[in-house]
């Protein structure tokens, strides 16, 4: 069956260095997005991402992140200098563009654990 | 602003109950709302997910309501089982962007 999946599964990092989280997103799928859970809280979306570029994005994603589709394939989140605060799992999701919002149903890979230094 | 959230927030029952997981948002103009398991330190799951023209979906022992006019969702698990214990998310997408609201959770666990 087809999934969503991501690497690495887990990465320690020092503040204020770059982490770049990758997705691998099903095949046939257009729609990507990126999620994070804080440990204990609730999973809060961070960006969607359509036809190459940013649809909507939340609060949480200001400067430091960026994502990029860089060969049709992966789908990455990058963080230019990472913060305590940063310390997450970070979830890519993907949906198909054959159903509509109304029934699109999202795919979620298994996470990319951050702990920030 | 879009807020969801799940009662209880966990839930202890012997194996073969029935129970009854809720979810409740506060905006009812919703495109979708979809169920999911999270295993711990793992992935989410997707279970079900109802349009919001519909009143339920089912999948096996899982059965998940959509009351949109008052802002509610259950979901019935049949006959629980140990390896249903997990915890147990609900999300709203209210744009067709398909952008995901979630609920902090219900922590299942079923007893043998």
């Amino acid at each position: 069956e087809p999934e969503v999946t991501q690497t690495p599964s887990h990465q320690v990092t020092q503040m204020g260095q770059e982490v770049i989280l990758r997705c691998v997103p099903i095949s046939n799928h257009l729609y990507f997005y990126w999620y994070r859970q804080i440990l204990g809280q609730k999973v809060e979306f961070l960006v969607s991402f359509y036809n190459n570029e940013i649809s909507e994005k939340s609060e949480i994603f200001d400067d430091q992140f960026s994502v990029e589709r860089p060969d049709g394939s992966n789908f990455t989140l990058k963080i230019r200098s990472t913060k305590l605060e940063d310390s997450a799992m970070y979830f890519c999701a993907s949906r198909s563009a054959r159903a509509s919002a109304n029934t699109g149903e999202l795919f979620f890979g298994e996470g990319s654990r951050l702990t920030v230094l | 602003k879009q807020e969801v959230t799940q009662i209880p927030a966990a839930l202890s029952v012997p194996e073969g109950e029935n129970l009854v997981l809720n979810c409740s948002f506060t905006d009812s103009a919703i495109y979708n709302l979809q169920w999911f398991r999270q295993d711990p330190g793992k992935g989410l799951t997707s279970l079900l997910l109802i349009q919001s023209s519909q009143r339920e979906q089912t999948s096996g022992r899982l059965n998940a309501s959509l009351d949109k006019s008052s802002g509610r969702s259950t979901l019935y698990i049949a006959a629980s089982q140990p390896g249903d214990s997990a915890t147990y998310l609900c999300a709203v997408s209210g744009n067709q962007g398909g952008k995901l609201i979630f609920g902090q959770g219900t922590e299942l666990s079923v007893k043998p």
